[in-house]
């Protein structure tokens, strides 16, 4: 089976500019996780979707917003870009339950 | 509160050498533990998980619920364990991961 992807793997956006990340995950899960990496704050859950529906939410401003479509494709939308939102954003996927997540390469946002 | 403590970011061994990578936790129900690594250039993987009490590339880990602990170890340590490893749990019935802070173990020829 293919892995999780992510697209793009890179992007260079500005303060102020919003921006979407795209996760296809393996085939067959149902469930994909969104997570921020930074050195300073380490990994951090930003939001969980299955079937559609968010499941459950980190600690991160209203900014940060996340959809699942049908196909189990997820996209993640920051708006208002702040410098620091510049990080490694990755996504992992599960079958649905609470299963071992299988994870992604990662995009890497700088914001200027 | 949910929080996974790695207390070393580096940790460097010789060859040969016992590893014992720490992790604590602070969890008031019943979590799942996870180790992860990351190897150079590539995404992060599932090392082991406590539930399945398996043994993966010759690492074991013990969850101690007393000390809330889930240290991972290995008897001698080879040079292709040089990687970062992150300790993370799961919150009973939640699909989300909180991660400590990560390791990064240098194994030295």
């Amino acid at each position: 089976k293919a892995g999780v992807t992510q697209t793009p793997r890179y992007l260079i956006k500005t303060r102020g500019q919003q921006v979407t990340l795209s996760c296809s995950p393996i085939s067959g899960h149902r469930s994909v996780s969104w997570y921020q990496q930074t050195p300073g704050q380490g990994l951090q859950f930003l939001f969980e979707y299955f079937s559609e529906t968010q499941r459950n939410k980190g600690n991160f401003p209203g900014r940060f917003s996340g959809r699942q479509f049908s196909n189990s494709r997820s996209e993640m939308n920051v708006s208002t870009l702040e410098l620091g939102d510049s990080a490694l954003y990755l996504c992992a996927s599960t079958p649905g339950g609470a299963d071992t997540q299988y994870f992604g390469p990662g995009t890497r946002l700088t914001v200027l | 509160a949910q929080r996974v403590t790695q207390p070393e970011k580096l940790l460097s061994v010789f060859k040969g050498a016992p590893v014992e990578l720490k992790c604590n936790y602070s969890y008031s129900g019943s979590p799942e533990l996870f180790w992860y690594v990351q190897y150079s250039r590539q995404r992060l993987q599932l090392l082991l998980r406590h539930i399945s009490r398996e043994s993966i590339k010759g690492f074991t880990a013990d969850l101690n619920k007393g000390e809330t602990s889930f240290h991972l170890k290995k008897p001698f340590a080879q040079e292709e364990d040089s990687a970062m490893y992150y300790c993370a749990l799961s919150p009973q019935g939640a699909q989300k991961l909180v991660f400590g802070q990560g390791t990064r173990l240098t194994i030295n020829p």
